[in-house]
């Protein structure tokens, strides 16, 4: 079936460096991509989204970008902060799935001092 | 601003009893979720409406069942508890094809 899938579980990364998660979808139907944030005993929180008629959307520290030819979908992440340590989830969305909104498997971010 | 809000928080269930976990929006949003999240786990899609009286089957249906008699309530029910169950449940809401939002989640168990 259509899925949503990432490359890395676990990234761990120096304290200013910069962070790539990497997510692969399946469904070339897709049509709105979203990145979540989940922080231990929380509910994910959105970080920024991306529609099919772009490849790249940027906003505060965070860039991510889509290629839609291999359907392969990557969060950036500028100068990493102790704050940004948590699970990170891609989504998918389309009008052809009725907005059967599916995640992936997350990645954990783990940001070392 | 509320937005979504989940009941109870936490709850333990015997095997074989019944819950229904309580998730209400105040966004007038036409598209409600529900996920399971087991420990260490993605998100796991149960049901998902979108709109009032309209239901359909995720990727994890089984032992669940809901309802979306109005916009603003989508609850969802176990009749008859197992094990399997014990995970975290996430309500979310959406406007159309935008972001979702998330209420703080239920945390069962099931004993």
């Amino acid at each position: 079936g259509e899925s949503v899938g990432l490359h890395l579980p676990t990234l761990s990364v120096q304290e200013g460096d910069n962070s790539i998660i990497n997510c692969a979808y399946s469904n070339s139907a897709s049509d709105y991509f979203i990145w979540y944030k989940q922080e231990s005993g929380k509910g994910p929180q959105f970080i920024i989204d991306i529609r099919s008629n772009m490849d790249k959307r940027q906003g505060q520290r965070v860039t991510v970008l889509l290629n839609k030819t291999v359907k392969h979908l990557s969060l950036q992440i500028a100068a990493t902060q102790p704050g940004d340590s948590a699970v990170y989830f891609c989504a998918e969305n389309s009008m052809d799935s009725s907005y059967k909104l599916i995640f992936g498997s997350g990645t954990r971010l783990l940001v070392r001092p | 601003n509320a937005g979504v809000t989940q009941t109870p928080k936490f709850r333990i269930l015997k095997i074989g009893q019944s819950m229904t976990l309580q998730c209400t929006q105040d966004m007038n949003h036409n598209y409600m979720y529900w996920y399971r999240q087991d420990p260490g786990m993605g998100l796991k899609l149960i049901y998902y409406s979108v709109g009032a009286g309209i239901t359909d089957k995720g990727e994890v249906p089984n032992g669940y069942n809901v309802s979306r008699s109005t916009t603003e309530d989508f609850p969802l029910r176990l009749e008859l508890a197992a094990p399997s169950q014990t995970s975290v449940y996430f309500c979310a809401s959406m406007k159309g094809n935008t972001e979702a939002f998330f209420g703080q989640g239920t945390r069962l168990t099931v004993v």
